[in-house]
């Protein structure tokens, strides 16, 4: 079976900073990767999703994320984080017909 | 466009009550899923339905059963619920199961607390 892990429980940073959301994968054959993002109350959002061959992927609200297949990693990146980006973000890779989710990341950007 | 809707959005029932959580989905979508939202685990899928006339389980499908009334509409009912049931309820939809990039799309989701 598929799987991703997230590391991370909780990350913290300032306003401005740089912000790094880790995931890495556990896959047989092709990875086919997936990130969300799911505010307080809410459903989840499609953030972004792993296109063979493009190792570098830009989403919604200036996010990215950078796979890595010598590391089976796929972080979600942005170069300046928002306040409203605080949030839970989940890494979920296909496997068969349905999702495999990671357990989630908090986000908490501080003023 | 609503996208995905969900009802109700929360209920509490108590042990051996029974209810049907509803979904639907207004972007002519042939797939469907239910998945089970509990802290630290993630996002579990409970049943999905790849197309209107069939269902199929999930990781967790004991408890729980489901019905694709039409393209648009897909059930989840628990016959008897338990404490072990209390959760967030997401359903989902896809333009098609098993394609590898397909995006699934998510609703706001049911808070479900038994007692």
């Amino acid at each position: 079976a598929q799987s991703v892990a997230q590391p991370e429980d909780q990350v913290n940073v300032a306003e401005g900073n740089p912000l790094t959301v880790k995931c890495t994968y556990s896959v047989s054959g092709n990875p086919y990767l997936f990130w969300y993002v799911q505010y307080p109350n809410r459903g989840l959002q499609f953030l972004l999703k792993y296109i063979t061959g493009d190792n570098l992927v830009k989403g919604s609200y200036g996010f990215e994320a950078e796979f890595n297949k010598s590391q089976t990693s796929f972080h979600l990146k942005k170069p300046s984080a928002l306040v409203s980006d605080s949030a839970l973000y989940f890494c979920a890779v296909r496997d068969d017909y349905k999702l495999s989710f990671g357990a989630g990341t908090t986000v908490t950007v501080r003023a | 466009n609503a996208g995905v809707t969900q009802t109700p959005k929360f209920q509490v029932l108590k042990t051996g009550q029974s209810m049907t959580l509803q979904c639907a989905q207004d972007m002519n979508h042939n797939s469907m899923y239910w998945y089970r939202q509990d802290p630290g685990m993630g996002l579990r899928l409970i049943y999905y339905s790849a197309s209107e006339g069939t269902t199929d389980k999930g990781e967790v499908p004991n408890g729980y059963n489901v019905s694709r009334l039409n393209k648009r509409e897909f059930s989840l009912r628990l016959e008897s619920a338990a404490p072990s049931q209390t959760s967030v309820y997401f359903c989902a939809s896809s333009e098609l199961a098993g394609g590898p990039l397909e995006t699934q799309y998510f609703g706001p989701g049911t808070r479900l607390l038994v007692l």
